[in-house]
């Protein structure tokens, strides 16, 4: 069964800083993996996604590097702002479903 | 276009009630999957759908039926409600991926269960 871990459970770091967080999952047998953004009282919001020959995705300030072989993804954001203040979700795809970390809360303070 | 809705946003229930909450999605997608989300735990597959008439299980799901008998609208009843069942319902929906285009799925806003 997979399970998907993710480091750490919750961050705070002040405005500008650049983080990483974190991803592992015990299946390396991928097709792709997510990471999601999720804001309080909200659904999900998909951030990037790397399909399983892929190395990593860019979009903006975020960087998603996948390295399977070691069942380890992270996720960079460069220049945090307040605004990415959200808990964010990792998720890698199986045969036919995905299979979610329980996130990182990050809290971005000016 | 609203994307992926649920109804009810809210509801309080009793130990053994009964209800049905339900999605629906307006992008004509083919799968459709209901996610039960519990502090520490994560986001939890409960029932999902590939197609219109179609159902099958997913980690979660004891205690809860589903009926997809419009491509666009995927119900999730809850027969006996019990206080385990009170969380965080999320729907969501995508079209099938290829190998140039992979699956995203797209989420609604939740619905909050609590069973008394």
């Amino acid at each position: 069964k997979q399970e998907v871990t993710q480091i750490p459970a919750a961050l705070s770091v002040p405005e500008g800083e650049n983080l990483v967080l974190n991803c592992s999952f015990t299946d390396s047998a991928i097709y792709n993996l997510q990471w999601f953004r999720q804001d309080p009282g909200k659904g999900l919001t998909s951030l990037l996604l790397i399909q399983s020959s892929q190395r990593e995705q860019t979009s903006g300030r975020l960087n998603a590097s996948l390295d399977k072989s070691s069942g380890r993804s992270t996720l960079y954001i460069a220049a945090s702002q307040p605004g990415d203040s959200a808990t964010y979700l990792c998720a890698v795809r199986g045969y036919s479903t995905l299979t979610f970390g329980k996130g990182t809360m990050l809290l971005v303070s000016p | 276009n609203a994307g992926v809705t649920q109804t009810p946003k809210f509801r309080v229930l009793k130990t053994g009630q009964s209800m049905t909450l339900l999605c629906a999605q307006d992008m004509n997608h083919e799968y459709m999957y209901w996610y039960r989300q519990d502090p520490g735990m994560g986001l939890r597959l409960i029932h999902y759908s590939v197609g219109e008439g179609t159902t099958a299980k997913g980690e979660v799901p004891d205690g809860y039926n589903v009926s997809r008998l419009k491509k666009q609208n995927f119900l999730l009843g809850l027969e006996s409600a019990a206080p385990s069942q009170t969380s965080v319902y999320f729907c969501a929906s995508s079209y099938p991926g290829t190998s140039l285009i992979p699956e995203t799925q797209y989420f609604g806003p939740g619905t909050r269960l609590l069973v008394l």
